[in-house]
Formats: C-alpha cells, sequence, structure tokens
C-alpha cells in the first residue's frame, strides 16, 4: 500500500515563494505527480518526476528524493490564481498505471 | 479535441435508484481511469481500463459499482441501489498510449444521493 502525507493549509503573499512538501512510503516506486486543482474543477497536471532531482518549469518546479520518500512543489512569484488545491500522487512499481493520490494542501494567496 | 468529458455533470437521485455517468477520453487514449472525490480529499482510484479490458478495480469498489468500456473508447459507470455515502465528485482520467505519464482529468459528474 502507500501513505502520501502533505499539508492540509498554507498560506502565501502574492509576488512570494511558497513550497509544499509531500512525504510517501511505498512498497515500490514509479514516479511522482503534481496537479493542481481549482474548486469546483478536475485536476490538472503539473509535473512528474521519476529521478531524483529538480525539475523546473516556468514558475513551478517540483523536486524529488527517493532516498527519503519526499518531494516538495515550489512556486515563484505567487499569483492570486495559484490559489488551488494541490495534489501530491505516487505510482508504485507494481506494474501499474495508476497514481494514489494524497488529500492535497489547499494555498490561500492573499495581497 | 477539447479534453475528457462527462455527462451529467450533475446528478441528484433519491436512495437505492441507479445512476449512470459517461465518459468520452480524449481521441486515441487508450487509457481510462475513474476516480471518486469527496469534499477535502484527494482522487479515490475506482477502477482502470485499457483499451477494453478492464484491468484493475479497486477493492474499495463494492458490487453496486460497474464499469464498462465496450469498444475502447467511451466508458460507462453505474451505481447500482444508491446510497448517501455514495455523493461524491466522480471524475474520469484518461491517459495516451505512449508517454503515458500525464493523466487529463474530465470536468466531472457530481452525484447527491438524497
Amino acid at each position: 500500500g502507500q501513505n502520501i502525507d502533505q499539508p492540509t493549509e498554507m498560506t502565501a503573499t502574492e509576488g512570494a515563494i511558497v513550497q509544499i512538501n509531500c512525504t510517501y512510503q511505498t512498497s515500490g516506486f514509479n514516479g511522482l505527480f503534481w496537479y493542481q486543482q481549482h474548486a469546483g474543477e478536475a485536476p490538472t497536471f503539473l509535473s512528474y518526476n521519476v529521478l531524483d532531482g529538480l525539475e523546473e518549469k516556468g514558475r513551478f518546479s517540483s523536486f524529488l528524493s527517493r532516498s527519503k520518500g519526499y518531494s516538495y512543489l515550489l512556486l515563484k512569484e505567487l499569483q492570486m490564481k495559484d490559489s488551488a488545491s494541490y495534489l501530491c500522487a505516487v505510482r508504485d512499481k507494481r506494474g501499474s498505471y495508476i497514481p494514489t493520490f494524497g488529500r492535497g494542501t489547499s494555498l490561500i494567496v492573499h495581497p | 479535441d477539447t479534453g475528457v468529458s462527462q455527462d451529467p455533470r450533475h446528478k441528484i437521485t433519491k436512495r437505492g435508484q441507479n445512476v449512470t455517468f459517461r465518459c468520452d477520453p480524449i481521441s486515441e487514449h487508450n487509457r481510462l481511469y475513474w476516480y471518486r472525490q469527496t469534499l477535502g480529499q484527494g482522487p479515490e482510484f475506482l477502477t482502470y481500463f485499457q483499451n477494453e479490458a478492464q484491468l484493475e478495480k479497486s477493492r474499495l469498489l463494492s458490487d453496486r459499482f460497474s464499469a464498462e468500456r465496450p469498444k475502447g473508447s467511451f466508458s460507462t459507470l453505474e451505481i447500482q441501489r444508491t446510497e448517501q455515502g455514495d455523493s461524491a465528485m466522480y471524475l474520469c482520467a484518461s491517459s495516451p498510449r505512449t508517454g503515458g505519464n500525464e493523466q487529463f482529468f474530465g470536468p466531472g459528474t457530481r452525484l447527491t444521493v438524497l
């Protein structure tokens, strides 16, 4: 099975940087995903990490350490529209394409 | 192709009734997933199709739930004898045959069981 832990809620100021952490315990590992979900909408893909290190994509970056079972999503130059839930999801190595999602971190960006 | 579509977007039903939801994935996506999401939780896996074959089904899925993907294109999810605990958002996602790490989600069907 899998156990995924991320903070329930975070707040940050417009223009600032915020780091959302995710820790996981899996029997195997075949990739970690971050999705963004605005209230009442479907999740949208942000990033995928399968090797250790930092993946940068515009204002968003995602980091993975497989040995520590740890990832973070870094959001720079925060905008009000970044207020959303950020979901960490992990896929184990049982040959499945199916990720297991964490409960999500609700990020509130205020002026 | 405008993405994954789901129908209906909202469904209100009385306890004990049967409901059926439809999902149309992105064209040529061979993988299709159903999830259920309740408020404050992440999506919870229900079942997975590769083409028309149902390859995985969550142990949490009771025998009241059934899903089909008869021609490997659209999929239906049926819930029989609905219960109030079935109230949730039902999300469908698809991913392509190659480089298929990203899942593309549909807008969901919000089910309310009275």
